[in-house]
């Protein structure tokens, strides 16, 4: 049974840095072909994929976000983990982190999301 | 990026058959899938790959197309089936709809 859950600050304030964690279960981000994203939600600009990490290590991220994001993995603990910086207000949204399926970019299992709010 | 269009809304009376579109701004070949997502939680794989179910996913559910139009069919739609349906692309980075939000008459 594959299960995921998001873990973060909930708010936090402009300029700030934003870090998430991605707790796991079922699979293992060291098994070949596995890969974790991220993806975040606001009513402003709807759903929208953030970066996908990889079991070799392998990263990939979101141009329009790429210089303010890192991914990365603890493979040993089964966890995922995000930091987005200098955020601002428009970076409120609820952020899921989602196991992409084998041989596409798509995303089988998602976490139940955690919302981050930022405000002043 | 590509841009995914899709009808902010729709209503159909239980029992009716309900087609739901999304179009890319360009050919995405069959890499299009669909969620569905009810207030308050996370989004669920529906489709992948344009035509195929997902594991769990009830056979009432069903979708069509390639390159730049796509179609998720409900037939019978169900009471149960009142939520937000996007698309998502992967031919190009991930994007996805704004999503259609379907409500029973």
């Amino acid at each position: 049974q594959v299960t995921l859950k998001e873990s973060g600050p909930g708010i936090l304030q402009p300029s700030q840095t934003l870090s998430l964690t991605c707790s796991f279960s079922g699979f293992s981000l060291s098994t070949y072909g596995m890969c974790v994203g991220w993806i975040r939600q606001s009513s402003g600009k709807g759903l929208e994929w953030l970066a996908n990490i990889w079991w070799n290590d392998d990263k990939y991220y979101n141009p329009s976000l790429k210089n303010r994001l890192t991914i990365s993995k603890d493979t040993s603990n089964n966890q995922a983990f995000l930091k987005i910086t200098n955020m601002d207000t428009a970076d409120t949204a609820t952020y899921y982190c989602a196991r992409r399926a084998l041989g596409a970019n798509y995303f089988d299992y998602w976490g139940q999301g955690v919302m981050v709010t930022v405000s002043s | 990026d590509t841009v995914l269009t899709q009808s902010p809304a729709l209503a159909v009376s239980p029992g009716e058959r309900v087609s739901i579109s999304c179009r890319a701004s360009e050919g995405v070949n069959s890499y299009m899938h669909w969620y569905q997502q009810k207030p308050g939680q996370q989004p669920k794989l529906l489709i992948y790959k344009a035509s195929n179910l997902a594991s769990g996913v009830p056979a009432r559910f069903s979708g069509s197309g390639s390159g730049t139009d796509f179609t998720l069919t409900i037939d019978p739609v169900e009471a149960d089936d009142t939520a937000t349906y996007f698309c998502q692309q992967s031919w190009n980075d991930p994007t996805f709809g704004a999503g259609t939000k379907l409500e029973l008459k």
